[in-house]
């Protein structure tokens, strides 16, 4: 069982839609992120929160929104997407910056 | 930049076989973490096992080994004894560990089958 629960396990949304992924983690870790990962390809890091700030932005596109309301949850706002968009989002925390990365079990989005 | 070379796209091995998967890199930091990742169909990235740079030991758990070259900037995954559950996408990954730059870095994935 993971320690990272991601919610929805998979979403289907329409091209101006919008939804929200969410990201959860009750070890006490203070650093999390947020992957994105293409079919047969690694894990690309999009945000990365330290401490409930946003300390690494991979150059993201504004309809992918990230938010850290408390040291415990993540979300990914999500907004006027791209089919090209579709692709599964990890979730990770680790202890701090620099530590073992945890990872959840992906949020399988589709952008029709 | 870091990079990570995953020369291996697919392998296959019979059931109980060893197997070794490689994995280079390129970094010019003296300080970082490796890392084996693998990832099931059920799409989790586990880590199978890690190892601190500065550390010369090679890493091992239960099944599976590194062997960690440093200075050839090599670490190659062995499994031995392998069984049906170790069918899965292996990620290779490094991490500095410089303040500010602690970024984790995947290779392209070798996709392992185990064969009954």
């Amino acid at each position: 069982d993971t320690e990272v629960t991601q919610t929805p396990k998979h979403l289907v949304m329409g091209m101006t839609n919008k939804k929200s992924l969410k990201c959860e983690q009750h070890m006490g870790h203070r650093a999390m992120y947020w992957y994105k990962q293409k079919a047969k390809k690694p894990p690309e890091l999009m945000f990365v929160y330290s401490y409930e700030k946003l300390s690494i932005n991979e150059s993201v596109p504004s309809r992918f929104s990230p938010e850290c309301p408390n040291s415990s949850l993540l979300n990914l706002h999500l907004h006027a997407l791209q089919p090209e968009d579709s692709a599964l989002y990890l979730c990770a925390s680790s202890q701090r910056l620099g530590t073992l990365l945890h990872f959840g079990n992906g949020t399988r989005l589709t952008v029709t | 930049a870091q990079t990570v070379t995953q020369s291996q796209p697919e392998m296959s091995v019979q059931e109980a076989e060893t197997v070794t998967l490689s994995c280079t890199y390129d970094t010019s930091e003296n300080n970082y973490y490796l890392f084996w990742y693998k990832q099931p169909p059920s799409r989790q990235m586990i880590l199978v096992i890690r190892q601190e740079a500065y550390k010369q030991q090679n890493a091992t758990e239960n099944r599976f080994s590194v062997n960690f070259q440093k200075a050839a900037k090599s670490f190659s995954l062995k499994i031995s004894d392998s069984q049906l559950g170790d069918t899965a996408m292996y990620f290779c990954a490094f991490m500095r560990t410089n303040f500010g730059n602690e970024k984790l870095t995947f290779g392209t994935g070798t996709r392992l089958t185990i064969i009954p």
